[in-house]
């Protein structure tokens, strides 16, 4: 079946560092990933997405990394800060506009 | 434009007794779902609309049921609470994009 999976459930960082959180998938149909970010006590926030037809898409501090050939996905944040302190969910589309999310990995930025 | 809101935020529920969560998008998506977190865990899909009037099953569905009368609201209802019910449950609305924004959550817990 497709599923969504993190490699790290934590990730530790100097404010100031770049952060880079990944995620692999198993359904090689998928073509749509977006990654949200989580505070606590809040709903998902959708901070980037990508298509298949793309390998690298850049925002504000944030680019995601597609690899189709290995089915892997990462999301880098360029001068990590404390805001950005906050659980990453990686979720794939499924085709049928319904999301599978990843468990999610924990990024903890220290001053 | 408040996007998606939820209410309520927090409840707790004796074992059988029943309630509805109610979730409303003023975005005037067509697409709209329900989530539900547990500790540790990624979202899990428990039902979702993909217009007023219509809803479908999830990947977690048993013990729940929605409905879909006006485009922009969308409820749950649990008609006899059990604990394993007790999580966080989040309402989502799709743009034609297939990006998903969140409410920010309905923390319940039933005893």
């Amino acid at each position: 079946g497709e599923s969504v999976g993190l490699h790290l459930p934590t990730l530790s960082v100097q404010e100031g560092d770049n952060s880079i959180i990944n995620c692999a998938y198993s359904n090689s149909a998928s073509d749509y990933f977006i990654w949200y970010k989580q505070e606590s006590g809040k709903g998902p926030q959708f901070i980037i997405d990508i298509r298949s037809n793309m390998d690298k898409r850049q925002g504000q501090r944030v680019t995601v990394l597609l690899n189709k050939t290995v089915k892997h996905l990462s999301l880098q944040i360029a001068a990590t800060q404390p805001g950005d302190s906050a659980v990453y969910f990686c979720a794939e589309n499924t085709g049928f506009q319904k999301l599978v999310f990843g468990t999610g990995t924990r990024l903890l930025v220290s001053p | 434009n408040a996007g998606v809101t939820q209410t309520p935020k927090f409840r707790v529920l004796k074992t059988g007794q029943s309630m509805t969560l109610l979730c409303a998008q003023d975005m005037n998506h067509e697409y709209m779902y329900w989530y539900r977190q547990d500790p540790g865990m990624g979202l899990r899909l428990i039902h979702y609309s993909v217009g007023e009037g219509t809803t479908a099953k999830g990947e977690v569905p048993d013990g729940y049921n929605v409905s879909r009368l006006k485009k922009q609201n969308f409820l749950l209802g649990l008609e006899s609470a059990a604990p394993s019910q007790t999580s966080v449950y989040f309402c989502a609305s799709m743009d034609p994009g297939n990006t998903q924004y969140f409410g920010p959550g309905t923390r319940l817990t039933v005893l």
